[in-house]
């Protein structure tokens, strides 16, 4: 199995709006809803953004949303804001109780 | 306060073994299933392993597979990850992680809502 698969890196100004893509296959991201995505910032543990799709966990401001269409999963973080500046995966179910984490994607807010 | 201390890393020779521990604190313990995810350094993050609430189902990636045993103690609050035959590719920061539901079962989601600060381990000779 290989791992979900995200832009190395993309960058937005403060207050904009960008997007994260995480594609796989029809045997992972496709064929589940088990999506969820995580934000790193350097040196620490990560932290769950988002669930089931689209489900924000308590404490996540609702500038983070997601999504999903056929293969592909979205993140995307409007209003961006210098603290948002990390590493996001992706996550998700591939059967048999296994899990594929994307490659991950630095967010870089200029 | 949820919290998760992992504790046992160190440098270790291929084909060593170690085994690492995740002491938990904050929550009913025994009702949520454990997971072991780890980051090579400077790489992204790979799923390892996860265990059920009473410890009586485990699940591996296949990269570790029939090396590494995930189990519980939950009368001390304690996952652990015994990693044998370990590989140059092992060497990683690991994270021990609690799902996000209180199933007790696991139910493969990666719903992983508390980390602890995670814990090297260095495979080298």
């Amino acid at each position: 199995q290989s791992a979900l698969t995200q832009p190395r890196s993309v960058s937005g100004s403060r207050g904009q709006s960008v997007s994260i893509s995480c594609t796989g296959t029809s045997s992972d991201v496709g064929g589940y809803n088990y999506i969820s995505w995580y934000q790193q910032h350097p040196g620490k543990a990560p932290k769950l953004m988002i669930y089931n799709v689209n489900r924000r966990p308590s404490g996540v401001p609702d500038r983070f949303s997601a999504s999903k269409s056929g293969n592909t999963a979205s993140l995307t973080i409007s209003g961006l804001q210098a603290e948002d500046e990390a590493d996001y995966y992706c996550c998700s179910y591939a059967g048999s109780y296994t899990l594929l984490f994307g490659g991950g994607t630095r967010l870089t807010v200029v | 306060e949820v919290q998760l201390l992992e504790s046992g890393g160190g440098l270790v020779q291929p084909g060593g073994s170690l085994r690492l521990s995740c002491a938990a604190s904050g929550f009913p313990f025994s009702n949520y299933a454990m997971t072991w995810v780890r980051q090579a350094p400077g790489k992204g993050l790979e799923w390892v392993s996860a265990i059920s609430g009473s410890g009586g189902n485990t699940y591996y990636a296949d990269s570790v597979k029939g090396r590494f045993t995930i189990s519980r103690d939950n009368s001390k609050n304690t996952l652990y990850l015994q990693m044998n035959s370990l590989r140059a590719e092992d060497t990683a920061v690991y994270y021990c992680a609690k799902i996000l539901w209180e199933l007790g079962y696991y139910d493969g989601s990666g719903f992983f809502d508390y980390w602890g600060q995670g814990t090297l381990v260095t495979v080298s000779s």
